[in-house]
């Protein structure tokens, strides 16, 4: 089935230092959603990337899709501590109508050193 | 405007006890979702709901039920719960807007 890899698992960095963590598809992706969640918290949405080679920042994060839609990064400039959390990628279950169905990445924990 | 509520927060539950989670939305949203949430895993589809009266089979559906009376409302079940379900439990809605909106999760025991 339809798989949705993220790499790497575990991010440690100090402040001020930049992150980045990859998501890949198996399948080609007609768009591709970005969730932020904290600590005890619950996912929440940041992006979705629909355009092949699509590129958009938020402030301090980039996020871009691959040529192919097969693949994304989410890249954050000068990591701060406010940016703790668990990244995911999702992309719609192929095949048929996805009713909105996300596949999610495991997600990459990020951990900020003040 | 709450978003997406989540009844109970936190729950305990002996092997074999049954319980329901209530999941309402005020978005008028037309999708709803239940995943879980296990260390490492990502978050996993249990069943969904594409509109009132109709629900759906998921990534995980094994030993949960779900229904949804009206548009608002998601419940899911555990008719005999099992200690491989502790877990946190996420609901979301989406549509018309295209990315899902969580609620805040309950975190299942089952000892």
């Amino acid at each position: 089935g339809q798989q949705v890899m993220q790499i790497p698992q575990y991010q440690h960095v100090q402040e001020g230092e930049d992150f980045t963590t990859y998501c890949n598809s198996s399948t080609t992706l007609s768009n591709i959603q970005w969730y932020k969640q904290r600590p005890g918290g619950h996912p929440v949405f940041l992006i979705q990337l629909v355009k092949s080679g699509e590129v958009k920042k938020q402030k301090r994060l980039t996020f871009q899709f691959g040529e192919a839609k097969k693949n994304s990064s989410l890249h954050i400039t000068a990591t701060q501590t406010t940016d703790v959390g668990t990244y995911f990628c999702a992309g719609p279950i192929a095949g048929g109508t996805s009713y909105g169905k996300l596949t999610f990445g495991q997600g990459t924990i990020l951990t900020v050193h003040p | 405007n709450a978003g997406v509520t989540q009844t109970p927060k936190f729950r305990v539950l002996k092997t074999g006890q049954s319980m329901t989670l209530l999941c309402a939305q005020d978005m008028n949203h037309e999708y709803m979702y239940w995943y879980r949430q296990d260390p490492g895993m990502g978050l996993r589809l249990i069943h969904y709901s594409v509109g009132e009266g109709t629900t759906a089979k998921g990534e995980v559906p094994d030993g949960y039920n779900v229904s949804r009376l009206k548009k608002q409302n998601f419940l899911l079940g555990l008719e005999s719960a099992a200690p491989s379900q502790t877990s946190v439990y996420f609901c979301a809605s989406s549509y018309p807007d295209p990315e899902q909106f969580f609620g805040p999760g309950t975190r299942l025991t089952v000892l």
